[in-house]
């Protein structure tokens, strides 16, 4: 199984919006709507950011969205702040098991 | 509030078998509906999914790592457990534990991501 494709950087400036792609297959993300997303800081644990695709755990600011169509999941951060700067993960149920992809190194400019 | 612990061995000489423990705290680890996951980062690079053992002990693994894996529960130390053998120095990595959350309604899952996560340990192959 291979990793989900994302970019390896995006960048931003404070207040505007980003969106990180997320392109798997039929086998992964389109085949389920179990896609999450996981913010990641440097020397940390990654922190869960959405699940299910489009759900915000509690806690987590309503400027992160997540959607999907077909193979390709998106996490959308608006309102950008210096604290969002982070790597991010998406991942997808596959049946049976899961699947990570490369992650996204967001740079605030 | 749910918590996770992993420890274990942080140097492991090539071909021989790591071993990781995470102990769970603020919950049950044989609570319904969950089910106990490892996850591994190289040095620089992305997250890997290991594998995780269901509260009824069933087990699932990553594909490429099958043949060497086992994970294991430990009710009674409300703990649960990684083996990894034939280790090389590919195998050096930061280990997570998580829990998985499986949420079914009527027998459909409607509901399934990884949320609580440990702080990981360090393990580095080397002779």
């Amino acid at each position: 199984q291979s990793a989900l494709t994302q970019p390896r950087s995006v960048s931003g400036s404070p207040g505007q919006s980003v969106t990180i792609s997320c392109t798997g297959t039929s086998s992964d993300v389109g085949g389920y709507n179990y896609v999450s997303w996981y913010q990641q800081h440097p020397g940390k644990a990654p922190k869960l950011m959405i699940y299910d695709v489009s759900k915000r755990p509690s806690g987590v600011p309503d400027r992160f969205s997540g959607s999907k169509s077909g193979n390709t999941a998106s996490l959308t951060i608006s309102g950008l702040q210096a604290e969002d700067e982070a790597d991010y993960y998406c991942c997808s149920y596959a049946g049976s098991f899961w699947v990570f992809g490369g992650g996204t190194k967001l740079t605030v400019l | 509030q749910l918590q996770l612990q992993e420890s274990g061995s942080g140097l492991v000489k090539p071909s021989q078998t790591l071993s990781l423990t995470c102990a769970v705290s603020g919950g049950s680890i044989s609570s319904g509906g969950y089910s106990w996951s490892w996850i591994r980062q190289p040095p620089g690079k992305g997250l890997e999914w290991i594998g995780y053992i269901y509260h009824s002990g069933s087990t699932y693994y990553n594909p490429s790592l099958k043949s060497r894996v086992t994970i294991s529960v430990d009710r009674s130390k409300n703990q649960f457990s990684l083996k990894l053998s034939s280790v090389t120095a590919a195998d050096t990595a930061v280990y997570y534990c998580a829990r998985t959350v499986r949420i079914t309604i009527f027998g459909v899952v409607i509901s399934y991501y990884m949320d609580v996560w440990g702080k990981g340990t360090t393990v580095t192959v080397s002779s």
